[in-house]
């Protein structure tokens, strides 16, 4: 299947600093990418979707100015903490729609830890 | 919200073959059903869809009744490396619409 690829796997950063997570399709071009975020044994929750060239829409309850999204190209999104804080602590996890019509392939995930 | 309904765990037997429930009654014409597992601390990964006919790849088979209101995912010879959270998802062919995670079903590998 299509590889999605996510960087760094795992961040630890200091209370008010911002991080930046990075999600690349690497052999496919993906207009669309979606951002979650997975709290210990809960399920996956959507923050935003980014499609490229445009605006990310949040979902609601997702702070867009804490949470800053760029998908400047067809193959990278980016997602930004800013100010991030201890509850920001998750693991974030991005998907991009593959070549064929119908499935998303997710990268591994990044695990940060807010200090 | 989740159309989907899963039984929160499940055990298999190491190389008997596992086979995961999933209702999803109030499923539409155009959407199909979609099955992902998360191996732990790893992002979720594809493992078969289909719409009304039954479903065969390298990993597992899709079974969908006549009625599209539930399905069964099946893993023919279970390994420990299966065990997993397995979501099965319920999703229109949309390219901007995206995946809704339940719960799932935490499947539980034995040796």
């Amino acid at each position: 299947g299509a590889v999605v690829s996510q960087h760094p796997s795992r961040v630890i950063c200091k209370s008010g600093t911002s991080v930046k997570i990075e999600c690349r399709s690497l052999d496919f071009q993906a207009t669309t990418m979606f951002w979650y975020r997975q709290f210990p044994k809960q399920s996956l929750m959507l923050m935003a979707t980014s499609n490229e060239g445009s605006k990310a829409t949040y979902e609601q309850g997702v702070e867009k100015d804490k949470f800053l999204i760029n998908h400047a190209s067809l193959t990278l999104s980016t997602l930004t903490v800013t100010s991030a804080h201890p509850e920001d602590s998750s693991f974030y996890i991005c998907s991009a729609r593959g070549q064929g019509p119908y499935v998303a392939f997710f990268g591994q995930g990044t695990r940060l830890t807010v200090v | 919200d989740a159309k989907t309904t899963q039984p929160p765990s499940m055990d298999c037997a190491e190389g008997r073959a596992a086979n995961l429930p999933c209702n999803h009654s109030t499923i539409s014409g155009n959407e199909y059903v979609y099955w992902y597992r998360q191996i732990h601390s790893q992002g979720p990964q594809y493992i078969i869809h289909g719409l009304k006919n039954n479903e065969t790849n390298e990993m597992a088979s899709l079974i969908i009744t006549e009625d599209r209101k539930s399905s069964t995912l099946i893993l023919p010879h279970a390994t420990l490396r299966d065990t997993a959270v397995y979501y099965c998802i319920v999703r229109a062919d949309n390219y901007g619409q995206n995946f809704v995670f339940g719960p799932g079903t935490r499947l539980s590998v034995l040796p």
